[in-house]
């Protein structure tokens, strides 16, 4: 079954500073990975994809991501936080399948302090 | 252009009635989703539209949940005698066509049940 993994409930980093979130996945044939950031009381905005191609994705906001096939994981990065970074950040796997489905990590809280 | 929109945006109900939530998917989008957020259970799959097909149903918790989409658009969420344990965001997401592209997420409907 297809699954993503969020090790860390919460990340801590200073305005400024740069930021990772964590992502690994497990996946049978090619991962079709997925960014989302949730703000407080608001859906999920996408943020970045990783369908093919460049093992680097840039998306919205300044924000990357890097697929590593080897490792299996599609961190979140951003090389200069800032303290209006700080939401709900959610990796996704899309399920195979007729539905396509998200199949969604626990997510993870960025707090950014000034 | 427009996002997906959602209605109501907050419901508070008491135990044992019917409620309804809308969903309005982005213009021109075939496929439609309804997850569910909450705290117990993440993010999860409920019901999956595409086009005129029928339905895949295979995420709803029980008999009590069910969905429609009419002419291919709106979609209608019906939760019939609530439990407490259906309190959650009910999320509602649209994708264009291939299932690569995005989904779009609504900002969700929370439902509170007394």
């Amino acid at each position: 079954a297809q699954s993503v993994a969020q090790p860390e409930d919460q990340v801590n980093v200073a305005e400024g500073n740069p930021l990772t979130v964590k992502c690994t996945y497990s996946v049978s044939g090619n991962p079709y990975l997925f960014w989302y950031v949730q703000y407080p009381n608001r859906g999920l905005q996408f943020l970045l994809k990783y369908i093919t191609g460049d093992n680097l994705v840039k998306g919205s906001y300044g924000f990357e991501a890097e697929f590593n096939k080897s490792q299996t994981s599609f961190h979140l990065k951003k090389p200069s936080a800032l303290v209006s970074d700080s939401a709900l950040y959610f990796c996704a796997v899309r399920d195979v399948g007729a539905t396509n489905k998200l199949i969604f990590g626990t997510g993870t809280l960025l707090a950014v302090q000034p | 252009g427009a996002g997906v929109s959602q209605s109501p945006s907050n419901k508070v109900t008491e135990k044992g009635k019917d409620v309804e939530l809308r969903c309005d998917p982005i213009s021109g989008h075939t496929a439609l989703y309804w997850y569910r957020q909450s705290l117990g259970q993440g993010l999860e799959f409920l019901i999956y539209f595409q086009g005129n097909s029928a339905p895949d149903k295979s995420g709803l918790p029980s008999d009590r949940f069910s969905a429609e989409r009419t002419g291919g658009s709106v979609s209608t969420l019906t939760i019939q005698r609530t439990q407490q344990e259906d309190s959650a965001v009910y999320l509602c997401a649209s994708r264009k066509g291939a299932g690569t592209d995005t989904q779009y997420f609504g900002p969700g409907t929370r439902l509170t049940v007394l």
